[in-house]
Order: C-alpha cells, then structure tokens, then sequence
C-alpha cells in the first residue's frame, strides 16, 4: 500500500510570507496528524483529525497556523505569517483507526528567512 | 507530566556492541511505548512497541525493557550494524491520542 505523501519536499520563504503544506494519508486512515519538528528535537504534535472532525489542536499557534481536512481524506497546514521559529520539518502521520501504529511521511522542510 | 525525557543526546558505539537508549515518562495514563528511527531526510518509522502489561519485548535485534514501577523504557539493539547509525525517538501515548516524542538520540555505529 502506498505510504502517506506530502508534498512539498522543501520550501524557502521570506518572514511574514505565507505557505502551504499538503498530506495524502494511506487510503483508509481515519486518523491523520501533522507534527512540527525542530533541528535536534522530537516531533511535536501541531493538529489530530480524526475523519475530518478536529481532536486535538491544544499546541497549534492558532494565530498563525490554520489546517484543514475537508471529505476526511487530504488535509493542508497554513502557516500565515510565517516566523524565522517556524523553520522546522512538517510531518504528516496517519492511523488506521482500531490500530496503535502511526506512518509518518517524508516530512517538508521549510526554511524561513 | 506530558513529557518523555530520553537520554543520551548522542551516543557511538563500535559495530557489534549493543547501544542503549533510555526514556522517562512521568504520565502513568500512557499505555503504548513505541520506538521510532529516523534517517537524515525520512520521517520516522516504527521499528519496535510494547504496552505496559510486558516488561520485554524482542524483534530481531531490537529488544524493549520496560519497568512499569520505574516508569522507564529502554531500547537496546544487538550486534549493531553500521546501517543502525541514525536517530532513534521513543514515544508514550495514551488510547488514541498524540505521541509525545523524546527529544531523539543520535546513534552512530563505527565499521
């Protein structure tokens, strides 16, 4: 089965710009996550769906950071406007719902200047 | 109290020594420890997970240690390769809810 793509790989973009990220989580996958990671650290949670309904967007910066995951299936992240901290790798998971094992997709990596 | 402290930062081992990589957890609501490794420019993939009711687990080389009372889990891996050299994250999560990841370790293996 395919694994969960995000598209794009890389993106560089000047402070106060905005950007879009995309995932296709594994076809059947009720649940999907985007995680933000840092250079030298964990990935840390941004947003959960489950279907398209949001479960949990406690540490989203809501002021800046938007998603979405209309019909439950793609989902995008926004981040408007950008900040020189947001520079980090976005990875989209997802999940089979009834199993505990989360795929994670190559990641972009966006650079802010 | 939703934290994962994993330690050490960076570790090298020579090629068939057994390298291991330990987390705290301090939430005693999580009921699934998985281990994820990561290779420069991939995203993380599961490589080995236990639940709290097993104080072991073995998949291939990988062995899991789990201490309930302790709330602590390590990673050890077997006659380590070179192609082990990466960043290995270990994670607690709670049913259905968000893995909270360990801040990784850096694993290198000497030929």
């Amino acid at each position: 089965e395919a694994g969960v793509a995000q598209s794009p790989r890389y993106k560089i973009i000047e402070k106060r710009q905005s950007v879009a990220f995309w995932c296709n989580p594994i076809s059947g996958h009720a649940t999907l996550y985007w995680y933000q990671q840092i250079l030298g650290q964990g990935p840390k949670l941004l947003i959960q769906f489950q279907n398209n309904g949001v479960v949990d967007d406690s540490q989203l910066p809501k002021d800046r950071f938007s998603a979405e995951r209309l019909k439950g299936v793609d989902s995008t992240l926004k981040i408007q406007p950008a900040k020189l901290e947001d520079s980090a790798v976005y990875l989209c998971a997802s999940r089979r719902t009834g199993n505990t094992e989360a795929f994670f997709g190559q990641g972009t990596r966006l650079t802010v200047v | 109290q939703q934290q994962v402290k994993q330690s050490p930062q960076s570790l090298i081992v020579q090629k068939g020594g057994i390298p291991i990589i330990n987390c705290a957890y301090e939430n005693t609501a999580f009921d699934y420890f998985p281990w994820y490794q990561q290779f420069p420019g991939k995203g993380p993939a599961l490589l080995i997970a236990i639940r709290p009711d097993v104080s072991e687990k073995k998949e291939g080389r990988f062995t899991i240690s789990f201490n309930k009372s302790a709330k602590q889990f390590s990673l050890h891996i077997m006659d380590s390769q070179p192609g082990d050299s990466a960043t290995y994250f270990c994670a607690a999560s709670r049913g259905a809810q968000k893995l909270v990841f360990g801040q990784g370790t850096r694993l290198t293996i000497n030929p």
